[in-house]
């Protein structure tokens, strides 16, 4: 079957780095994205992978290992409005977005 | 309009009785998409739709009907909803399928008693 794990939570300190794990396990691979979410409200999107790296888009960046099935969301200079939660999807061989649960990030001042 | 509309916002249903949740974007996009978002769970695809005129089944469609008469709207139908329907259903677009980012809508949160 298609597995998309990340850990359900993590704590952070407001000013650090912080670095949210994706593992996926996918028939077919086309891409990799990660969307913020914050309670109550819909995904948006942050960043999108296909090929092996690290893509930098300001604060966040995202890592991909198609190799290892691997990827991360690295947040830096933590701000209390970057508490969310953040989804990784994988885009299979059918081009349709397998979702992992989400991990919920709680900043602290 | 900017982006994609959902309606209603919240709804409480009685197990049963028929209902239609509303989906409408003025981008113009030609995928679109309806998934359920559960506690716990990641997002599961519910039905899609590559262009106008077509419609697919996602990864749970049981229970739920979809239509796409033209670009901008598509329409979720809850034959007859059961007290395992309640959730948080997100409408969805992209301009097509391969990479394009998907975006959402606010979401209705349904409550089937």
């Amino acid at each position: 079957g298609q597995n998309i794990d990340q850990p359900t939570e993590m704590t952070a300190t407001e000013g650090a780095i912080v670095q949210i794990n994706c593992t996926y396990q996918t028939s077919g691979f086309n891409g990799l994205f990660w969307y913020q979410q914050h309670a109550g409200e819909a995904p948006t999107f942050l960043s999108y992978n296909v090929l092996d790296g690290l893509e930098e888009k300001g604060r966040f960046s995202s890592f991909l290992s198609r190799s290892k099935g691997y990827s991360y969301l690295l947040l830096k200079e933590l701000q209390m409005k970057d508490s969310a939660s953040y989804l990784c999807a994988v885009l299979d061989s059918n081009y349709q977005l397998i979702w992992g649960a989400g991990t919920k990030l709680i900043i602290k001042p | 309009i900017a982006g994609i509309t959902q309606a209603p916002t919240s709804q409480i249903l009685a197990a049963g009785r028929r209902m239609t949740l509303r989906c409408t974007q003025d981008m113009r996009h030609n995928a679109m998409y309806w998934y359920r978002q559960d506690l716990g769970l990641g997002l599961r695809l519910i039905h899609y739709s590559n262009t106008a005129g077509t419609t697919g089944k996602g990864e749970v469609p049981d229970g739920y009907s979809v239509s796409r008469a033209n670009t901008d709207d598509f329409p979720l139908t809850l034959a007859s909803a059961v007290p395992s329907q309640t959730s948080v259903y997100f409408c969805a677009s992209s301009e097509g399928l391969a990479g394009d980012t998907q975006y959402f809508g606010p979401g209705t949160r349904l409550t089937v008693l």
